[in-house]
């Protein structure tokens, strides 16, 4: 059965302290992970799409990086304002549908 | 333009109100979703419309009903709700064309509470 793990559940940094989000999947076959930013009472942001193994992207003090089984999201030197939950998102390649499978969320905490 | 509208912001209703959402994409995109969000929760896929055609989630109960008028409009019919049916409902669009990507891109929300 497919699976998508987030990890840690929630995350409290100081301001400037980097650090990295896990999303670990199981799948039988991967068409691509997506990362997405949420606030509070408000919908999803998209953030990054991954299709290959070893494939990287970055966005301001964000960086999405992706194996095999897992994908990071890297927060480099962050500030307040990157306080958010962060969801990925998998995409098998059975589904004819565009049918994503959420990972439970990291919420990240960033204070001054 | 990568915006999805959602209507209302706010909606408050009985149990045996009949309401509905509403969803628009310009973006030309042939899937469109609704989800269901509840509280500390990742969103939980309810409908899919690709390329004007529905997918289901066999466990959404029959009092929400989707349409999908065109492929920029998508609602959701509500009727006869229940007070756990209270949540954040979005609205999401992809490309979904040959070739191309297959992100979603979300709208805003609609807050539901059934009283």
């Amino acid at each position: 059965e497919d699976q998508v793990t987030q990890s840690p559940e929630a995350l409290r940094l100081q301001e400037g302290e980097s650090s990295s989000l896990n999303c670990s999947y199981t799948v039988s076959g991967l068409r691509g992970l997506f990362w997405y930013r949420q606030d509070p009472g408000k919908g999803p942001e998209f953030l990054f799409t991954l299709y290959s193994a070893g494939e990287e992207k970055e966005k301001e003090r964000l960086k999405a990086t992706l194996t095999k089984k897992e994908s990071f999201l890297h927060i480099t030197a962050p500030k307040p304002e990157d306080s958010a939950t962060y969801l990925c998102a998998i995409l098998t390649l059975t589904d004819s549908w565009g049918k994503f499978q959420f990972g439970a969320g990291t919420q990240v905490v960033v204070t001054p | 333009d990568t915006e999805v509208t959602q209507t209302p912001k706010h909606l408050v209703m009985g149990m045996t109100n009949k309401k509905s959402l509403k969803c628009e994409q310009h973006m030309g995109h042939r899937a469109m979703y609704w989800y269901k969000q509840k509280a500390k929760k990742p969103p939980e896929l309810m409908f899919v419309y690709s390329y004007e055609k529905l997918s289901i989630n066999e466990s959404v109960p029959s009092r929400f009903s989707p349409e999908c008028p065109n492929s920029s409009l998508l609602n959701l019919h509500l009727h006869a709700l229940q007070p756990e049916d209270s949540a954040l409902y979005l609205c999401a669009s992809s490309p979904r064309t040959s070739g191309g990507t297959d992100e979603q891109f979300f709208g805003p929300g609609t807050r539901l509470t059934v009283l």
